[in-house]
């Protein structure tokens, strides 16, 4: 166990669905990341918190939607999504963004939610 | 950006041998290098990682070795089991604007009993 954890770890939504992935982690840290993966291609960031400040957006459609209403808790909101769009989607964790100065930036994943859209 | 090119994308490697995995990097001001082990059905799982005021560690059978000048990292696995079977990734951090990872393609390991 990471100390990361996700729900649900499988989903399965028509097109015109809206549901929410939801993420929470139990590390105390500050930095809190949404990635996709899908098969054949490197790990994709979308969005990331830094003490509950979205710091990043990475060109990601508006059909997904980020939420994080304290350091601990991260969604993400999905609407009207495309078959293009099934993927696995990793929620991480870090004390703080990587890179800086000083250390820290080590990023901890939940096990994932396998979402398919039909 | 940072752009990360991880090789090879597979390798089979007899139990008890070595297994090696390189990725580079572009960006100069990148100073940690992490690596990640993704066994079937679960997120990626730190494993070992290495920052650039060093230029190896190592824990137990695997180490990472790191060659600023010419901007190259490997992970080393020795004795290799089959537990070490599973999808590995490398990663380097970007510093335009916000730092954030980016990560290689994979190398899936299997380790052949």
């Amino acid at each position: 166990e990471t100390g990361v954890t996700q729900t649900p770890r499988h989903l399965v939504m028509g097109m015109t669905n809206k549901k929410s992935l939801k993420c929470e982690q139990h590390l105390g840290h500050n930095a809190m990341y949404w990635y996709k993966q899908s098969a054949k291609k490197p790990l994709e960031l979308m969005f990331v918190y830094n003490f509950k400040e979205q710091t990043e957006n990475n060109s990601v459609p508006s059909r997904f939607s980020p939420e994080c209403p304290n350091s601990s808790h991260l969604f993400l909101h999905l609407h009207t999504l495309q078959p293009e769009d099934s993927a696995l989607y990793l929620c991480a964790s870090s004390q703080t963004p990587p890179g800086l100065a000083g250390g820290g930036g080590e990023q901890y994943f939940g096990p994932g939610t396998r979402l398919t859209v039909t | 950006g940072e752009n990360v090119e991880q090789h090879p994308s597979t390798l089979s490697v007899q139990e008890g041998d070595s297994a090696v995995i390189k990725c580079t990097y572009s960006d100069s001001a990148s100073n940690y290098f992490p690596w990640y082990k993704q066994e079937l059905g679960k997120g990626p799982q730190l494993i070992i990682d290495i920052r650039s005021n060093v230029g190896e560690k190592k824990d137990q059978r695997i180490a990472v070795t790191l060659n600023k000048t010419a901007k190259h990292f490997s992970l080393h696995i020795t004795e290799t089991q089959p537990e070490d079977s599973a999808v590995y990734f490398c990663a380097a951090p970007s510093f335009l604007g916000n730092e954030k990872l980016t990560f290689g393609t994979g190398t899936r390991l299997t380790i052949i009993p």
